[in-house]
């Protein structure tokens, strides 16, 4: 069972807007900030947010974050079928002194 | 160019041991605290260990504190994960990345893994 919460699975249409959630606590999203991931298959795991809301260089503005209290979530507007792989949400832990990720969310592009 | 590539693992029994190795290149690697993390079969990603630049803080997840050691070696620019009394839990695509000790910007590369199986 992950320290972070998120949903097992979410889906969209091409063009749609899909939000993923990511549940905490006050010891790691509470007090610190959160980070998102892209993981394909047979890929290593691909860094789309940093800091609740900050895209790294390459990363399309499609994909934004924001984070509220002890919850983030990420969004994906104008969504496209390459879209379509796992969702990782991670935030420092100041209680186990250690990084904790959510379960993830796989995305399906209907 | 940058990169990480990560080697070491294997099939191995339960109760033994497997050292990983992470060879980063392309960027000033002593700058940079780095990471593993694995994904089991089926499963999500969980972060097993982290050191900073200067091998000052390391941390470790509960479910390998006590068997695993990492470390670094900042002159040959390559990063550890010493495994031992490895448990068939522990089979996972162990992956290296780089980024901020404990928050921020982190994770930003990684590694295409290698696998760890533990089985008798």
């Amino acid at each position: 069972q992950s320290v972070l919460t998120q949903p097992p699975s979410a889906s969209g249409t091409p063009g749609q807007r899909v939000t993923i959630s990511c549940s905490g606590s006050s010891s790691n999203i509470g007090s610190n900030t959160v980070n998102w991931f892209q993981h394909l298959p047979e890929t290593a795991p691909k860094l789309l947010i940093y800091s609740n809301n900050q895209r790294p260089s390459g990363v399309p503005d499609r994909f934004s974050g924001s984070k509220s209290g002890t919850s983030a979530s990420l969004a994906i507007s104008g969504l496209q079928s390459e879209d379509e792989a796992d969702y990782y949400c991670a935030a420092w832990d100041d209680r186990l002194n250690g990084w904790v990720f959510g379960g993830g969310t796989k995305l399906t592009v209907l | 160019e940058v990169q990480l590539v990560e080697s070491g693992g294997g099939l191995v029994q339960p109760g033994r041991s497997l050292r990983l190795s992470c060879a980063a290149s392309g960027f000033s690697f002593d700058d940079y605290a780095m990471h593993w993390v694995r994904q089991a079969p089926g499963k999500g990603l969980e972060w097993v260990s982290g050191i900073s630049w200067n091998s000052g803080s390391i941390g470790y997840a509960d479910s390998v504190k006590g068997r695993f050691t990492i470390s670094r070696d900042n002159a040959k620019n390559f990063l550890y994960l010493q495994m031992n009394s490895l448990r068939t839990e522990d089979t996972a695509l162990y992956y290296c990345s780089k980024g901020a000790y404990s928050s921020g910007y982190s994770f930003d590369l990684w590694g295409q893994g290698t696998l760890v199986t533990v089985s008798s």
